[in-house]
C-alpha cells in the first residue's frame, strides 16, 4: 500500500531563516505531488505541484521554491521566512483523480 | 473556473442525530467531487470520491454522497453521528488528471454529547 511521510511534523524557525520540508511517497511510481499551505481556520492553498522531476509549477508567486530531485521526492523550500508563512503545510500525491494528504508539518516564525 | 462553496463554516449537532453538509461547485465539465475529513492537527483523509455512475455514493465511516448535476451539489451526509465525527469537512472539485482541484473553505463540524 501507499504512504506518505513528511517532516519534520513541527518547526519553529526565525524570521529571515530558511526553511526546507521534505515529503517521500512510498508503493506508487511516478506519482503527481502537490504542497499546499492551510493558514489557521482557513481552507487549502495550492503552492506547487509536479508531475515528474525536475517538473514543477507554481501556483503563486511568493517566497517558497519547491524541488523533485527523485522520483517519489518532494520539497519545499525558502531562503528567507516572512511572518506570513507560519501555517500548516500539506504534502499529497496523486496517480488519478484523488490526491492523498500526508500528516503536515506546523511552521511556525518567530 | 472550477470553485467549491461550503455554505456552513460551522455546525454544531448532538450525537446520534442525523448530519448533512452542504457542497456546491462550479465547473466546466463533468466534475470528480471529494470529501475529506481533517481532525486537528492531522493531514486531510479521503471520505468518499464520485467519478460517474450512480449519483449516491458511499463512503468510509458511514458517510454518503449525492451528486445532484441539476443543483450543481454534492452534500455529505450521515443518518447518525458519532462524537468522533467532530472534525473539519472539506469538499473538493477536480478532473481526472488529479493535479487541477480545488477545495471548499470547510465546515467544522462539533458534536454535542
Amino acid at each position: 500500500s501507499q504512504t506518505i511521510h513528511q517532516w519534520p511534523a513541527t518547526l519553529v524557525q526565525p524570521v529571515g531563516s530558511p526553511l526546507s520540508l521534505e515529503c517521500t511517497v512510498e508503493g506508487t511510481s511516478n506519482p503527481n505531488l502537490y504542497w499546499y499551505r492551510q493558514a489557521a481556520g482557513r481552507g487549502l492553498q495550492l503552492l506547487f505541484y509536479s508531475v515528474g522531476i525536475g517538473q514543477i509549477s507554481s501556483e503563486v508567486p511568493q517566497n517558497l521554491s519547491a524541488s523533485r530531485p527523485q522520483d517519489r521526492q518532494f520539497i519545499l523550500s525558502s531562503k528567507k521566512l516572512l511572518l506570513s508563512d507560519s501555517g500548516f503545510y500539506l504534502c499529497a500525491w496523486s496517480v488519478s483523480g484523488e490526491q492523498y494528504f500526508g500528516p503536515g508539518t506546523r511552521l511556525t516564525v518567530t | 473556473a472550477q470553485s467549491v462553496t461550503q455554505p456552513d463554516i460551522h455546525i454544531t449537532v448532538s450525537e446520534g442525530a442525523s448530519l448533512e453538509l452542504r457542497c456546491n461547485y462550479s465547473y466546466g465539465a463533468t466534475p470528480y467531487l471529494f470529501w475529506y475529513v481533517q481532525s486537528p492537527g492531522q493531514g486531510l483523509q479521503l471520505l468518499l470520491k464520485y467519478f460517474s455512475g450512480d449519483t449516491l455514493v458511499q463512503g468510509i465511516k458511514g458517510f454518503e454522497a449525492e451528486f445532484k448535476r441539476s443543483q450543481s451539489s454534492f452534500n455529505l451526509r450521515k443518518p447518525s453521528v458519532h462524537w468522533s465525527d467532530a472534525a473539519e469537512y472539506f469538499c473538493a472539485v477536480g478532473a481526472s488528471n488529479g493535479y487541477d482541484m480545488r477545495f471548499g473553505a470547510g465546515t467544522r463540524l462539533t458534536v454535542k454529547p
